[in-house]
């Protein structure tokens, strides 16, 4: 079974600019989350998506946006890019099944603005 | 609320030395608990769950225990590899919510 699915792998971009980052779940999963890991640090929770609905979002500011596609792919868009937002930004996709399914991650796409 | 806490890192030690990290948690009810394994330039991997107290979770030679009257999840293994180098992350999960430590740096040296 394809594992969870990003794209690209890196990003370069210019403060002001705006980005867009990709993820393809597992198939058969149906909530996607989004998640971002700054240099150094832990996971930060940014949104999560179930059934084409935004169901819960992290304490970001609104400029992060995604959405969820009805094959259950998902985008991540942030605008306005400052230099704080260079990180590495996880998708992790979970089963829908009974009870606590694990999230299953993706390598990353590595976000520099300059 | 829910929390977790981990060891701070890094960790060093020997190839074949024994392996514990700690994490404890906060929660009311009967989350999950998981330990996760990054690789240099890589995503989480799952490397072991445990769904209820007393439960054992175990893979690749790494062990961890949910132990509810103690709060703890901790990973232990018994001989470590130079490959085992990896920041942890030990996570709470609960349906469509969790909770992650802040990770745990573990280098081996041969």
């Amino acid at each position: 079974e394809a594992g969870v699915t990003q794209s690209p792998t890196h990003l370069i971009k210019t403060r002001g600019q705006q980005a867009t980052l990709r993820c393809s779940p597992i198939s058969g999963h149906t909530s996607v989350y989004w998640y971002q890991q700054a240099l150094g640090l832990g996971l930060q929770f940014l949104l999560w998506y179930d059934e084409g609905e935004e169901r819960n979002r992290g304490n970001f500011p609104p400029r992060f946006s995604g959405r969820q596609f009805p094959n259950y792919s998902s985008e991540l868009n942030v605008n306005a890019l400052e230099l704080e937002d260079s990180a590495l930004y996880l998708c992790a996709s979970s089963h829908p099944g009974q009870g606590i399914s694990p999230l299953h991650f993706g390598n990353g796409t590595r976000l520099t603005v300059t | 609320g829910d929390s977790v806490t981990q060891m701070e890192g890094p960790v060093t030690l020997s190839e074949e030395a024994f392996l514990t990290i700690n994490c404890t948690y906060t929660a009311t009810g009967y989350p999950s608990l998981f330990w996760y394994v990054q690789y240099p330039g890589e995503g989480l991997q799952l490397l072991l769950k445990a769904t209820k107290a007393d439960d054992k979770g175990s893979n690749k030679g790494f062990e961890a225990t949910y132990r509810k009257e103690t709060t703890s999840f901790h990973l232990e293994k018994g001989s470590v590899q130079v490959s085992d180098s990896a920041v942890y992350f030990c996570a709470l999960g609960r349906i469509n919510k969790f909770y992650f430590g802040s990770g745990t740096k573990l280098n081996v040296k041969p």
